[in-house]
């Protein structure tokens, strides 16, 4: 049962929309990442958030913008959509160092 | 920087053992992990296993860590086509619970 729910699962959306892709958890982590995931499998860390009104990026340069205003809700916010940022977006929380819980993912087409 | 590696592909037949390997070269590592990706899914957390033990048992999966090699491995014994996946290792060196991931490794089973 997913204690990380990410919406939408799947959006195919035009060049220039601005688009928000949901994240929330009910487990009360402190921390959460977003990871950009390409078809070459490798995950790479875009952004992350150690608590309340706390955001860093991450390893990989990203166009993108998160905020963490709430402890349960992290939102990534790609202000204007390229076909470039076509990938597979995934959600994780975390508690100490019991490892990640990831969310389903959302699949991204930008045309 | 920290750097885990390994191998992308590995075939096996049903029923047999199947054995995925991951070097790492951070030596403060004090966490390691495996988890699971189905297609078009998140990740799943399999089993981790802490930096001073030497081996692990959950059911069908056998973690293996050899500290001094930086080596970890994860045997799935009697291997299903249900298995196939890719498995990723990871490890965190308990300085702000971020993890570092390999590339993952694509396991296919045949029948």
């Amino acid at each position: 049962e997913a204690d990380i729910y990410q919406t939408p699962r799947y959006l195919v959306i035009g060049t220039g929309k601005k688009i928000t892709l949901e994240c929330s958890q009910t487990m009360g982590h402190d921390k959460m990442y977003w990871y950009q995931q390409d078809p070459g499998m490798e995950l790479h860390l875009i952004h992350y958030s150690y608590g309340v009104n706390s955001t860093e990026k991450g390893d990989l340069s990203s166009e993108s913008t998160v905020s963490r205003i709430r402890t349960e809700h992290f939102p990534l916010t790609l202000e204007s959509a390229r076909p470039s940022h076509t990938s597979q977006y995934l959600c994780a929380s975390s508690e100490r160092n019991y490892g990640y819980t990831f969310g389903s993912g959302t699949r991204l087409t930008v045309v | 920087g920290e750097d885990v590696e390994q191998s992308l592909f590995l075939s096996v037949r049903e029923g047999d053992s199947s054995v995925i390997n991951c070097t790492y070269t951070d030596s403060s590592s004090t966490y390691l992990y495996w988890y699971k990706q189905e297609p078009g899914a998140g990740l799943q957390l399999l089993t981790y296993i802490f930096s001073n033990m030497d081996m692990k048992q959950d059911q069908r999966l056998t973690v293996l860590l050899n500290k001094k090699d930086k080596h970890l491995s994860l045997r799935i014994a009697d291997t299903q086509t249900g298995d196939s996946a890719i498995y990723f290792c990871a490890e965190t060196n308990n300085q702000g619970g971020k993890l570092i991931f390999g590339q993952g490794t694509e396991l296919s089973v045949k029948p």
